[in-house]
């Protein structure tokens, strides 16, 4: 079974300091690992993935297969990060086809 | 180009009763989602269609159904509704899921 868990419902931080919203997974075999953003009232929107290696908005992520974790990192937090984020992970055995979400973590960045 | 387009954007019906939500897909794109939101369960997959076919089918109910027309519209039917269906449904679109989905702002459901 696939499970993708975000250990922090909220992180709360202040303008500038640096970021790590955490996500850790579980799969047997070689996953597809997604950060999403949601925006206040806006739809959900695809952050990063890990198959593109980019930084977007100045966030990263590395796949750690070790560790089994796909963090997300920004070295300096703006005012207009503060939204909901959510890992997800897609896996071989539904051809890449269903995303397993974590529940997602909600950063707030303080003036 | 015009994203993923859900209609309609509320529905409140009664217990008992079904309805049916629409999905269109950016133009292009094969590969259609259903994912339920609420927030104790958070997002969770519903089914996939690709190409008018049934290809993954998560953990809910047969009262959950859905389907893919031939311009990749789709459709998701629930019958018999119960309180606990009252949620956010959303629809994602892909042209390669590998590379990730294009979501829709959602069907806000309310089962009264």
């Amino acid at each position: 079974a696939q499970r993708v868990t975000q250990p922090e419902k909220l992180l709360s931080v202040f303008k500038g300091a640096p970021v790590e919203l955490k996500c850790n997974y579980s799969y047997s075999g070689s996953p597809e690992l997604f950060w999403y953003v949601q925006y206040s009232r806006q739809r959900l929107q695809l952050l990063l993935r890990h198959i593109s290696r980019e930084s977007i908005k100045g966030f990263t992520a590395d796949l750690n297969k070790g560790e089994t974790s796909f963090h997300l990192k920004k070295p300096f937090a703006q005012e207009e990060d503060s939204a909901m984020y959510y890992c997800a992970l897609s896996g071989h055995g539904s051809g890449y086809s269903t995303l397993t979400f974590g529940k997602g973590t909600m950063l707030l960045v303080s003036p | 180009k015009a994203g993923v387009t859900q209609t309609p954007r509320y529905l409140i019906k009664t217990r008992g009763q079904q309805v049916t939500l629409s999905c269109s897909p950016i133009s292009g794109h094969r590969s259609v989602s259903w994912y339920q939101q609420t927030p104790g369960q958070g997002l969770q997959f519903l089914f996939e269609y690709f190409s008018e076919t049934q290809r993954n089918k998560g953990n809910f109910p047969g009262r959950f159904s859905g389907r893919q027309f031939s311009n990749s519209r789709s459709e998701m039917n629930v019958s018999t509704l119960e309180l606990g269906d009252s949620a956010l449904y959303l629809c994602a679109s892909s042209a390669d899921s590998y590379y990730g989905y294009t979501f829709g702002s959602g069907t806000r459901l309310t089962v009264v």
